[in-house]
């Protein structure tokens, strides 16, 4: 089944640096990937997306890219705030599962003002 | 617009009792999805329904069920609890169930077994 390996674990950064967030997912006929944000004692909360059609998708100050060759996706956070802080998790839908997403580890993201 | 909803949002039960948790979706949404979220790691996948039946089915014991009813809201029923069932469960829900469909979450509800 799919498998999904998010790097790295915790991640620190300064106001208004840029946060990259590595994703690599096993099934190459998965073809949507989604990254959700939790904040502490908070739900997931969708907060970008990109299908297996598209290589880049741009939302403001967030963007995601999609390598499938290489099976990977990548969240870019550019100008980051302190309210960025929080946990980041990539995810995949397997080919013809809908409803089902397999969820990395997850990231801890830490901006520093 | 109300969001997805759960309920209760925490309990606490004794190993060997059982639960039930409940979620209602978004208006408009057909399908719901369980995930169960252990402190520090990513949500797993437990159950997907919609239209009232089963779509899918993560790795998880027997112990585990689920249901949706006519009016999508579903409930996650969980048998001799074991101390390792300590999680928040996650309800959430999407207007299909073709890939592409964003999923949005609900609260959780957080369950503690003692």
């Amino acid at each position: 089944g799919e498998n999904v390996e998010q790097h790295p674990s915790t991640l620190s950064v300064q106001e208004g640096d840029s946060a990259v967030i590595k994703c690599t997912y096993s099934d190459s006929a998965s073809n949507y990937f989604p990254w959700y944000k939790q904040e502490l004692g908070k739900r997931p909360q969708l907060i970008i997306d990109i299908r297996s059609n598209v290589g880049e998708k741009k939302d403001q100050r967030i963007a995601v890219t999609l390598n499938k060759t290489a099976k990977h996706f990548s969240l870019h956070i550019t100008e980051t705030q302190p309210e960025d802080s929080a946990v980041y998790f990539c995810a995949a839908t397997p080919y013809n599962q809908g409803g089902k997403l397999i969820f990395g580890q997850g990231t801890e993201l830490s901006v520093k003002p | 617009d109300a969001g997805v909803t759960q309920s209760p949002t925490h309990l606490i039960k004794t190993r060997g009792q059982h639960v039930t948790l409940r979620c209602s979706p978004i208006s408009g949404h057909k399908s719901v999805s369980w995930y169960q979220q252990v402190l520090g790691q990513g949500p797993q996948f437990i159950f997907q329904y919609y239209e009232k039946e089963e779509r899918g089915r993560g790795n998880f014991p027997d112990r585990f069920s689920a249901r949706q009813f006519p009016n999508y809201s579903s409930e996650l029923n969980v048998n001799a609890l074991l101390l390792g069932d300590s999680a928040l469960y996650l309800c959430a829900s999407s207007a299909e169930t073709r890939p592409s469909y964003e999923q949005y979450f609900g609260p959780g509800t957080r369950l503690t077994v003692t």
